[in-house]
């Protein structure tokens, strides 16, 4: 069966410092891949999405990027964190030729 | 971009009541999808729906692609229905994206 591991669950990161958040997927091929962001008590927002390697769509300008170095994971990335990076990132992914979307368990994200 | 929005934003029922969540978008999609938000932010998928009426135990959805609408039934709430519900809706042009609307927030009380 098909799982999706996202990690770490929560991070506290100073203001400048980096940021890496990765999101693998098991059991599937050739996924569709997501990036979303929530804030707190808000819906989620799409921020990329991937449909093959080294293929990133990005849906909103930021101080955030993402890569797809393999089929199966799709790594979210800043270089400097601002304080509006804060919230609740989920990945998500799609099978092939299978509407439907499952999401991982998500990163809280806290930069101070 | 198509607009998805939800009604009502927040809901609070006693046990056992019914309620009905309703989800509008602003363009013909592809595909939609109930999730229900659980208090620890896990996202389940209830329903894949894109047109017709589909039941699973006490929750039900039907979508009508045509009035560009769907909406979820909850029949005989339970507290562990509390959380945020959301339809995520794809557009039609093939981009593989999924847009989320504005969520409903239920609390249901003992």
């Amino acid at each position: 069966s098909q799982t999706i591991h996202q990690w770490p669950a929560t991070l506290v990161q100073p203001v400048g410092s980096p940021l890496s958040l990765e999101c693998t997927v098991e059991g599937t091929s050739n996924p569709n891949l997501y990036w979303y962001r929530q804030a707190a008590g808000r819906g989620l927002q799409l921020l990329f999405y991937s449909v093959g390697i080294g293929q990133i769509s990005s849906e909103v300008p930021q101080n955030l990027s993402a890569s797809r170095p393999q089929d199966r994971q799709f790594i979210l990335s800043s270089k400097k964190l601002l304080l509006s990076d804060s919230g609740f990132y989920l990945c998500a992914w799609r099978e092939f030729g299978n509407e439907k979307l499952f999401f991982g368990s998500g990163t809280q994200l806290s930069v101070l | 971009g198509i607009q998805v929005e939800q009604s009502p934003p927040d809901l609070i029922l006693q046990e056992g009541a019914n309620s009905t969540l309703r989800c509008n978008f602003s363009d013909s999609v592809n595909n939609l999808q109930w999730f229900h938000q659980n208090p620890w932010g896990q996202l389940i998928n209830l329903f894949y729906i894109p047109s017709g009426t589909k039941q699973n135990g006490r929750l039900s959805a039907t979508t009508v692609a045509t009035e560009r609408y769907s909406l979820l039934y909850i029949s005989s709430s339970q507290t562990t229905d509390s959380g945020v519900y959301f339809c995520a809706v794809e557009s039609p042009s093939g981009t593989y994206k999924y847009i989320f609307g504005t969520g409903t927030r239920l609390k249901v009380l003992a």
